[in-house]
C-alpha cells in the first residue's frame, strides 16, 4: 500500500543550527502537511503544500510530486522547537498516510 | 477489530441550518481528534479529546463548531449555523494515547452547505 518513509527518526541539534527532514512516498502523491506534536499530543499544521514551497518564519517545506518526496528545513533552532514531527500525505481521496515522525530535540 | 466509525457519509444541509456528525473511535483508544479537510489547507485541527476532556477546541473554529464527548466510544461535532464555507470532509481520527505515533483516521462525512 502508499507507504511514507520519514527521516531521521530522531535528530539533536545545538541552538543557532539548522537541518533538515525529509519524507519519502512510495507513490504519487498530491499533496503533503507537515505537523508539530504540542505538549498537549496535538497535531498542529505547520504547512500543507500542493507543490513547490513554503516558508514561515524559520521553517520551509519543499514539496515535489514528481520526484516522490517532501522536506521541512529548520534554521535557527531554537529550544522551543524540540518535540516531534511529522509529515502526512494523500493521494487526493480521503485517506491519509503519515510518516512515523522525527523526534527533534535542540539543546543549548 | 473495527476501525474508527464516521456517520453519515455525506451530508447537505441548507445555509443556517444545524447539522451533527458522529464518530466511534477505535474500542480502547483514548485520544480522539476532529480534523476538517479542503484541498487549500489539507487537514485543519478543530478539537481534540484526552479521554473525553477536551485538551484543544480548534481556535478559529470556537465559534460556529462545538465537538463533544460523552463517553469514551461516541463523540460528535456540531456545527451552528452552518456556512457555505463548511463544506469541506471532516474526519475522525483516534489513537490509544499521547505517546502513540499512529493516528487512525474514519472514512470522513463529506458536508454540502447550500
Amino acid at each position: 500500500g502508499d507507504q511514507v518513509e520519514q527521516s531521521p527518526s530522531a535528530l539533536s541539534l545545538h541552538e543557532g543550527t539548522g537541518s533538515a527532514l525529509r519524507c519519502n512516498f512510495t507513490t504519487t502523491m498530491r499533496a503533503v502537511q507537515w505537523f508539530r506534536k504540542n505538549s498537549r499530543g496535538s497535531l498542529i499544521n505547520l504547512f500543507y503544500l500542493a507543490s513547490g514551497t513554503k516558508e514561515n518564519g524559520r521553517l520551509k517545506s519543499a514539496f515535489d510530486s514528481k520526484e516522490r518526496y517532501s522536506t521541512l528545513h529548520i534554521r535557527d533552532a531554537q529550544l522551543e522547537d524540540s518535540g516531534t514531527y511529522f509529515c502526512a500525505a494523500g493521494t487526493g481521496g480521503y485517506k491519509v498516510v503519515f510518516g512515523s515522525g522525527t523526534r527533534l530535540l535542540v539543546s543549548p | 477489530d473495527a476501525g474508527v466509525t464516521q456517520t453519515p457519509r455525506h451530508e447537505v444541509a441548507e445555509k443556517g441550518q444545524t447539522i451533527i456528525l458522529k464518530c466511534e473511535p477505535v474500542s480502547g483508544h483514548n485520544d480522539l481528534f476532529w480534523y476538517r479537510q479542503t484541498k487549500i489547507q489539507g487537514l485543519e485541527l478543530l478539537s481534540y479529546f484526552r479521554s473525553k476532556s477536551l485538551m484543544e477546541d480548534g481556535g478559529a473554529f470556537k465559534d460556529r463548531f462545538k465537538a463533544e464527548m460523552l463517553n469514551s466510544s461516541f463523540s460528535t461535532l456540531k456545527i451552528q449555523p452552518t456556512e457555505p464555507k463548511d463544506s469541506a470532509v471532516y474526519l475522525c481520527a483516534s489513537r490509544t494515547d499521547s505517546s502513540a505515533e499512529t493516528l487512525y483516521f474514519g472514512s470522513g462525512t463529506r458536508l454540502t452547505v447550500l
